[in-house]
Parts: C-alpha cells; sequence; structure tokens
C-alpha cells in the first residue's frame, strides 16, 4: 500500500545544476500537486495537474516545470538550479479537488533539497 | 483570496492535558472545506481531519476535535489526553481555488511527561 512515493529522499545540488523530482502514486487519482514547505513558511504550492497530460501554475512556479504524462506521475523539473530553491518539496494527490470535497490530499514523504 | 493564519508558533502541554490550536480563516467563499494536518518530526504529512462548512456539528476523530466558529471565522484544533507522540508541528489548511490546500504556518506542540 504505496500511496506516494517521491524519489529521491534527498539531494544536493550545486547552483546551475539541473534535476527531476518524481513522483508517483498507485491510488488512481486525478489531482496531483507540488508544495514547497520552507521554514515558518508553511507549504507553497509550485505547480499542479488535474489529470494525464494537464499542468497548471501555482503560487511560486518560477524556476519550475512539470510533466504529467502518465496519470500516476507528476515530475517536477529544475533546469538551473538556485540557491533559493534550496527547500523541502512535497507532492499530494487527491481524487477530487480540496475544493469540493472532503477528501483529503495525501502526501509524499518529502525530498531535501539543498543547492549551494 | 483565501488565507488561514496560526498565531502561535510553538505551545506546550503536559501529558494527558487537553490542548487547543488556534487557526483563523478568510474565505468570500460561502461554501469551504477546513482540514488540519500534523507533521512529526520525521517531515511526512497526516491528515487529522475534516470540517464543511455547511456542516451541522464539530467534526470529532478519536482524540482530534475540531471547535468550528463560523462566525468568528476560526476552526480550532483541540487534542484531547495529550501523549508524548502528539509532539509535531501542526497545520491548518484550507481548500484554495486552484483545488490546492492553502496552509497556516503551523504551531510546534511539545508535550511534556
Amino acid at each position: 500500500n504505496a500511496g506516494v512515493t517521491q524519489t529521491p529522499k534527498f539531494r544536493v545540488l550545486k547552483t546551475g545544476q539541473s534535476m527531476t523530482l518524481l513522483c508517483a502514486q498507485d491510488m488512481n487519482h486525478e489531482y496531483m500537486y507540488w508544495y514547497r514547505q520552507d521554514p515558518g513558511m508553511g507549504l507553497r504550492l509550485i505547480h499542479y495537474s488535474v489529470g494525464e497530460g494537464t499542468t497548471a501554475k501555482g503560487e511560486v512556479p518560477d524556476g519550475y516545470n512539470v510533466s504529467r504524462l502518465k496519470k500516476q506521475n507528476f515530475l517536477l523539473g529544475l533546469e538551473s538550479a538556485a540557491p533559493s530553491q534550496t527547500s523541502v518539496y512535497f507532492c499530494a494527490s487527491s481524487y477530487r479537488t480540496a475544493y469540493y470535497s472532503n477528501q483529503p490530499q495525501h502526501f509524499g514523504d518529502g525530498t531535501r533539497l539543498s543547492i549551494l | 483570496a483565501q488565507k488561514i493564519t496560526q498565531t502561535q508558533p510553538g505551545m506546550f502541554v503536559q501529558e494527558k492535558e487537553a490542548v487547543t490550536l488556534d487557526c483563523t480563516y478568510d474565505t468570500s467563499d460561502p461554501s469551504y472545506g477546513l482540514f488540519w494536518y500534523k507533521q512529526p518530526s520525521s517531515g511526512e504529512m497526516i491528515f487529522l481531519i475534516y470540517q464543511g462548512s455547511y456542516d451541522q456539528q464539530n467534526a470529532t476523530e478519536g482524540r482530534y476535535s475540531l471547535n468550528f466558529q463560523k462566525a468568528r471565522k476560526s476552526a480550532n484544533l483541540v487534542i484531547s489526553a495529550s501523549q508524548l507522540g502528539d509532539s509535531a508541528m501542526y497545520f491548518c489548511a484550507m481548500a484554495g481555488s486552484q483545488g490546492n490546500l492553502i496552509f497556516g504556518k503551523g504551531t510546534k506542540l511539545s508535550v511534556k511527561p
């Protein structure tokens, strides 16, 4: 019963390097989200997807790109990493949007990313 | 725009006592949902409880209950009979227009033995 799986769990990058964070869910959820968590800031939405092949910008999308080629996977890319992107990244998924539903979002365990 | 405010950066409670974590919200939507999540030191986000704006009764889930006061726009989490394992960050959240969750900054709860 995996739920939402994020890989990798930890990563250290140098400024300017690129990488992709992978999120996989096995609950057949339509909605998937990428958040970042910074100290004292709570979680903020980066990008989200309402279904396979769709993506949209959230509150803090600059410097990130996403893709949802398969329903179960949601990828977050950093093309040229910057120290300001040092954060903990969470992926979440839900069957329905939180706006119309009492069904909670299910979160992965997070990816701790440091940019030097 | 929706907004969640948690004014208590940190709270202490004695083991076995009850504690209330404050949450106020702002929204112009007539219908909305409020969520509470727990984040232990290990980092994962654990869903605790949900309250719908039109629910007739305050939500309860085991030792967790939600003190929902619609007129005051508050949705405080009450944890009864605190346990050492309740020590964690607690986040209040509400549904945003993009289907996401809008989170408060959290309250760090420490349970003392």
